[in-house]
């Protein structure tokens, strides 16, 4: 069965500070991997995905992350956050032997002080 | 375009009562999927539609019961609500399933006194 873990459940950063959340999952086939943000009172939208290829990929708003296979890793970064990054970040791992199911992180808090 | 829509976007229940969460996509796409969020622990799938016509248990299916209506809706059935089903239902959908981001609709938050 596939898991992700998401390390951090709260990250609290001033406006320009560097963004790094954790991501790690548990399978050992090929896996697609996605990030998705909530902002407040909205609904899950994809912030960025890997599926083959380059392992650095990038995403809306400045966003981007790197999958290390070797470690079962996919972090998100972001060099200068803003108040407006301030949601909820889910990361989330699909199996392609799993019939495309989806499973999620508990998701990680972020709050930018201004 | 609306995407993914869902209704109602709130409601309270009491114990024992039923209903059935609506959601529908204008996307042509051929999977949906039901999950519910809780604090803390991410989304849950309850129930997916593969395709039209088929349905399969996800990871917390008690309690639940979906239909799959056409290749456009998806609607989720509690027969008999309980307090631990107070959350915030979901529904998404794919083109079909596999290396496919999933588009979300925009909740519905029930709570079950």
């Amino acid at each position: 069965a596939q898991s992700v873990s998401q390390h951090n459940h709260h990250v609290i950063l001033s406006e320009a500070a560097s963004l790094e959340l954790g991501c790690n999952y548990s399978y050992g086939g090929t896996v697609n991997l996605f990030w998705y943000v909530q902002y407040p009172g909205q609904h899950l939208q994809l912030l960025l995905k890997y599926f083959s290829g380059d392992p650095l990929v990038k995403g809306i708003k400045g966003f981007e992350a790197e999958f290390i296979k070797s470690k079962f890793s996919f972090n998100l970064r972001k060099p200068s956050v803003q108040w407006s990054d301030t949601a909820e970040y889910f990361c989330a791992v699909n199996a392609r032997a799993n019939a495309g199911k989806s499973t999620f992180g508990d998701g990680t808090t972020l709050t930018v002080k201004p | 375009n609306a995407g993914v829509t869902q209704t109602p976007k709130f409601q309270v229940l009491k114990t024992g009562q039923s209903m059935t969460l609506q959601c529908a996509q204008d996307m042509n796409h051929n999977s949906m999927y039901w999950y519910r969020q809780d604090p803390g622990m991410g989304l849950r799938l309850i129930y997916y539609s593969a395709s039209e016509g088929t349905t399969d248990k996800g990871e917390v299916p008690n309690g639940y019961n979906v239909s799959r209506l056409n290749k456009r809706e998806f609607s989720l059935r509690l027969e008999s609500a309980a307090p631990s089903q107070t959350s915030v239902y979901f529904c998404a959908s794919t083109p079909r399933t596999g290396a496919y981001e999933q588009y979300f609709g925009p909740g519905t938050r029930l709570t079950v006194t």
